[in-house]
């Protein structure tokens, strides 16, 4: 089993709070992601880093940040949260020497 | 054109039937495959990766064509708890992976 752990798994939270979604992996892999996918929908990544302090924007747009400031954490903000945002973010993290991308359970987010 | 393509179903089948699904990637300079299980509501999980050779796995049999840039998922003698979605995934480089939109298989009593 991954050692990749989500928090909060379920959130329902008012327009324009501020949130932050924790990633973390007890595996010390120095590659982690973020994706976003609606219910029945593909996924899409939106933030990725390869290592402390490294950071990229993903394939889709996205009004989140991330940070890298330690090995195992790669949390998720959303400054002000918007009814759009609802939708499942999954975190995931990858070895640098190997393929195998290990996925955590997954935040479920509701903005009302 | 999306760089991973695959038919997204649903492939209805009764228990025991042999179903295949493909999946074609654009970019030729892919070098790794894998195919991934995402059930419902859940996070995917990696199901097997794909060899040049061909691999097989119990019930389950992926091939490679890289001429064709086409990757295949062959499930024999398909049981209940097969139903889920079967996502393609292409690995190019030192880029993240990228991951078709699935196809989905529901397998019926």
């Amino acid at each position: 089993e991954a050692d990749i752990y989500q928090t909060p798994r379920y959130l329902v939270i008012g327009t324009g709070k501020k949130i932050t979604l924790e990633c973390s992996q007890t595996m010390g892999h120095d590659k982690m992601y973020w994706y976003q996918q609606d219910p029945g929908m593909e996924l899409h990544l939106i933030h990725y880093s390869y290592g402390v302090n490294s950071t990229e924007k993903g394939d889709l747009s996205s009004e989140s940040t991330v940070s890298r400031i330690r090995t195992e954490h790669f949390p998720l903000t959303l400054e002000s949260a918007r009814p759009s945002h609802t939708s499942q973010y999954l975190c995931a993290s990858q070895p640098s020497s190997g393929n195998t991308i290990y996925f955590g359970e997954g935040s479920w987010l509701t903005v009302v | 054109r999306k760089e991973v393509e695959q038919d997204p179903g649903p492939f209805n089948v009764p228990e025991g039937a042999t179903v295949a699904f493909n999946c074609t990637y654009s970019n030729s300079a892919s070098q790794s495959f894998f195919w991934y299980r995402q059930d419902c509501r859940k996070e995917p999980k990696l199901l097997m990766s794909v060899y040049s050779s061909g691999n097989e796995d119990g019930r389950f049999t992926a091939q490679l064509n890289r001429a064709s840039q086409y990757i295949s998922l062959l499930i024999r003698d398909s049981k209940l708890s097969d139903s889920a979605t079967y996502l393609c995934v292409v690995l190019r480089g030192n880029t993240p992976l990228v991951f078709g939109k699935g196809t989905r298989l529901s397998v019926i009593a």
